[in-house]
């Protein structure tokens, strides 16, 4: 059966240290990855998709098919960083999967 | 475009009411989703819908049924609310397609008492 794990609820950096969400997935079929970002008081929106190979207000993440993994990383935080993140796996066609989502707060 | 829109907000029921949470989208999107989200349980599919007229069932689907008479619109009802329903609901739309992204509404906070 199709899973995401996302290890870690809380992650706290200081501003300016490099940050690193984890994200690891389970599925049998090729996967379609993408990141979800919750901003406080805000909807969920996407953050990113594998497909892109894009970097979003500094974030990256490469979907790495032997470690089944789909890491969001950022070389230098930010304050308004903070926010709730979450990796989700398309399946199905039509559905997705969501890990349960892992917070990251960026000190000053 | 105002994207995906839910109604209500917030609500408060007592145990064994019923009611309707109320989800449109702007976007002519195909697919429409509705989710629960609990602390340290991130979002849960409840049912989903691939077009008008079709509804499927999702992760979480006892205890909601949901219609989907217009392209638009999508409805998720609780005939007889549980404090275990107390949950924030969102709606979701995404177009058809390969790594098409799911659009998020503000999501709607519900009690249950």
């Amino acid at each position: 059966a199709q899973r995401v794990t996302q290890p870690e609820k809380l992650l706290s950096v200081f501003k300016g240290a490099p940050v690193e969400l984890k994200c690891n997935y389970s599925y049998s079929g090729s996967p379609e990855l993408f990141w979800y970002v919750q901003y406080s008081r805000q909807r969920l929106q996407l953050l990113l998709r594998h497909i892109s190979r894009e970097s979003i207000k500094g974030f990256t993440a490469d979907l790495n098919k032997g470690e089944t993994s789909f890491h969001l990383k950022k070389p230098f935080a930010q304050e308004e960083d903070s926010a709730m993140y979450y990796c989700a796996l398309r399946y199905n066609t039509d559905k997705l999967i969501f890990g349960t989502g892992t917070r990251l707060q960026v000190f000053p | 475009n105002a994207g995906v829109t839910q109604t209500p907000k917030f609500r408060v029921l007592k145990t064994g009411q019923s009611m309707t949470l109320l989800c449109a989208q702007d976007m002519n999107h195909e697919y429409m989703y509705w989710y629960r989200q609990d602390p340290g349980m991130g979002l849960r599919l409840i049912h989903y819908s691939v077009g008008e007229g079709t509804t499927a069932k999702g992760e979480v689907p006892d205890g909601y049924n949901v219609s989907r008479l217009k392209k638009q619109n999508f409805l998720l009802g609780l005939e007889s609310a549980a404090p275990s329903q107390t949950s924030v609901y969102f709606c979701a739309s995404s177009m058809t397609g390969v790594n098409q992204p799911q659009h998020f509404g503000d999501g709607t906070r519900l009690s249950i008492l």
